[in-house]
């Protein structure tokens, strides 16, 4: 079975700040997708990024950069220099590779804001 | 990446009464997946939609509570019958971006409201 937590259930950050979302998972897979999708308050699931298990190097997009670490089974996603429309829902989540299997598993959610 | 369009946006309908939610892909797509998604709650996948057979549900979701139709490779139908307050939520449909690819992208949602 998979799962994904996030344990940070919300985070209140002022304007420009950096803030890291924390993202843990569970899988037996040894191959596994790993995504960040971001809810606004419109509700909209916006796709940010996919990491396959066996690419560790972590990515830089603007003002984004996620942490992937597979010895401690987390992928981190960190905002630099904060902005209000940065605030939303940040979901991360977890697909297995086996067959035709795609569904994701999602993680709770953080909800993010930021204050201006 | 696919766009994806839902019909409707939103609903406000009564208790026991039946409701059908469209969404359509701008491509061919194999997989569409539908999510459940409660207020403040996280997303929960419903079923998936493969076109040319009978769509998969997960546990707790049964055919005769959500029938799904995927007549094409660009449309699927999700209904939710004979719905009580505790169905309010936002349904989202989803779909593989590629054959190969693993990215997945989502509808607008429906938001359902049941009184």
């Amino acid at each position: 079975a998979q799962k994904v937590t996030q344990a940070q259930t919300e985070i209140s950050v002022v304007e420009k700040e950096d803030v890291t979302l924390d993202c843990v998972y569970e899988t037996r897979d040894t191959t596994y997708y790993l995504f960040w999708y971001k809810q606004p308050p419109s509700g909209e699931l916006v796709f940010l990024i996919r990491r396959n298990s066996f690419d560790e190097q972590n990515e830089i997009s603007g003002r984004y950069s996620w942490n992937f670490q597979k010895s401690t089974s987390s992928f981190n996603f960190t905002i630099t220099a904060s902005q209000v429309v940065d605030s939303a829902v940040y979901f991360c989540a977890l697909s297995q590779s086996s067959g035709s299997a795609r569904q994701l598993t999602f993680g709770s959610g953080t909800q993010l804001t930021v204050l201006p | 990446s696919a766009v994806i369009s839902q019909k409707p946006s939103r609903d406000i309908c009564q208790r026991g009464t039946s409701l059908t939610i469209q969404c359509q892909v701008d491509s061919q797509v194999t997989m569409m997946f539908w999510y459940r998604q409660q207020p403040g709650q996280s997303l929960t996948l419903i079923a998936t939609a493969n076109q040319g057979s009978e769509a998969t549900y997960e546990s707790g979701f049964v055919i005769d509570k959500f029938p799904i139709s995927r007549p094409n490779l660009t449309f699927s139908t999700l209904t939710v019958s004979n719905m009580s307050p505790e169905d309010s939520s936002i349904y989202l449909c989803s779909v593989v971006g590629a054959a190969r690819s693993y990215e997945q992208y989502f509808g607008p949602g429906t938001r359902l409201t049941v009184t």
